[in-house]
Order: structure tokens, then C-alpha cells, then sequence
């Protein structure tokens, strides 16, 4: 089944803060990151392993509660380049690892 | 740019016909999954190649298949096309235990 994202679409202006949410009903092995723009292809931002580890780089973080089943990606003051769709991928079994993409979120950036 | 490579870009098929996607893959990446995205969805997976094999499959019909070679580049080829075929065709070059998973830019496809 596909990862469940929240929320389908936010607005912000430039600057704030934002929080996605993915969520999946099977038991995870690693979550991925990926941002799409319109008409291009997704851009991998972070992957998360099992082991309930933190990331980031610049002002984009993510966490993965394994118990849960849960990622969510952090947005930290953001730019007007962050705007786009953003998928998460989840990969369920080691050793047969396939890509679940979730629902997606859009992610609007005003100045 | 991640390495990635897909041709053709753009193309536009007569509902019937066959078409052949290609892939180039990132060096060091044994594997390579190719993936449809309709217009406002997520990627959906077809299948995944590892080693020449197919190693796995997504809920496509046999008009769906593909090929690896052994410099790990693949091919996807769809016979008997439909309308509903018409999307973005993405490859994404994979790592064992897909630590790293890069896409090319996709091949839009369009079957009229």
C-alpha cells in the first residue's frame, strides 16, 4: 500500500517553517526524500535507515520513527527554491528492496 | 545532474504501437528500477532489474518488459500501447539495498 502523506498541500511565504509528514502501514527498512518540480524529474534529497536517525543538510531535516512507521521531513526557513512536490519512498524489506512512493505533498514558496 | 541519462525526452505514439525507453545507469549502480507518474501522481513502480535479471515487479501488465546490459544501462519496451500508457517514464540508478536511488529526467511519453 502507498505511504499516506500529510498535508497534501501547503502555502507559505518565504521564510517559515514547514513539517511533512509520511506515514505507511507496513513496517520500514529505510525512507527516502525526494523533491519534484514541475515537469522534471524527482531530485533524491535524504535517505533514512532503520534505526530511528536524524538527518539534514542546510535548513532540511528528517526524522524516522521506525515504531511508528513514520518520516517527516523539516523545512527551516524556507527559500523560494524549495517549492515543488515532495515524495516520500519507503522500502519495506531488506534484501528485496522496492520504492513506495507516497501521495505527495506541494509545497508553495511565496515571497 | 545526477548521471542519469533517458532518451528520447519527448514522444508521441499512435495507440498500437510499440516504444523502447532507454537508461543509461550511474557508475558504481548494479540496478535500475523504471517507474510510470501520471500527471499529479507519484511514481509507481514497474520493475527493477539487478544483474541482467529482473528482480521484482509492480502491478504492470507483460506488454510492460524491460532489459539490462551488462554495463548495467536498460531498456524498457511497451508493446501494444494504450492511452492511459501516456505519463512520465522515470529510471532511477539504485545502489544495493537502495542507499542511493538517482533518477534520469524522464521520458514523457504520449499515446494519442
Amino acid at each position: 500500500q502507498q505511504p499516506v502523506q500529510s498535508p497534501q498541500a501547503v502555502i507559505l511565504r518565504e521564510g517559515e517553517d514547514a513539517v511533512i509528514n509520511c506515514s505507511s502501514s507496513k513496517a520500514l527498512y529505510s525512507v527516502h526524500w525526494y523533491r519534484q518540480k514541475h515537469g522534471e524529474a524527482p531530485v533524491f534529497l535524504m535517505i533514512l535507515l532503520k534505526g530511528g536517525e536524524q538527518k539534514g543538510h542546510d535548513k532540511i531535516s528528517a526524522s524516522f520513527n521506525e515504531k511508528k512507521q513514520q518520516s517527516s521531513l523539516y523545512l527551516t526557513a524556507s527559500q523560494l527554491s524549495y517549492s515543488g512536490t515532495y515524495f516520500c519512498g519507503t522500502v519495506s524489506n531488506f534484501g528485496n528492496e522496492k520504492l513506495t512512493f507516497g501521495t505527495g505533498t506541494r509545497l508553495t514558496i511565496i515571497p | 545532474e545526477t548521471g542519469v541519462t533517458q532518451s528520447p525526452t519527448h514522444l508521441i505514439k499512435t495507440r498500437g504501437q510499440q516504444v523502447t525507453l532507454r537508461c543509461s545507469s550511474q557508475s558504481g549502480h548494479n540496478t535500475v528500477s523504471w517507474y510510470q507518474q501520471a500527471l499529479g501522481q507519484g511514481p509507481q513502480f514497474i520493475f527493477q532489474y539487478y544483474r541482467e535479471e529482473e528482480n521484482g515487479r509492480g502491478n504492470f501488465p507483460p506488454r510492460f518488459s524491460g532489459l539490462q546490459f551488462p554495463n548495467y544501462s536498460s531498456e524498457l519496451n511497451v508493446n501494444a500501447l494504450e492511452l492511459d500508457d501516456s505519463a512520465l517514464y522515470l529510471c532511477a540508478s539504485e545502489t544495493p539495498g537502495i542507499t542511493e536511488a538517482f533518477f534520469g529526467q524522464g521520458t514523457r511519453l504520449t499515446v494519442v
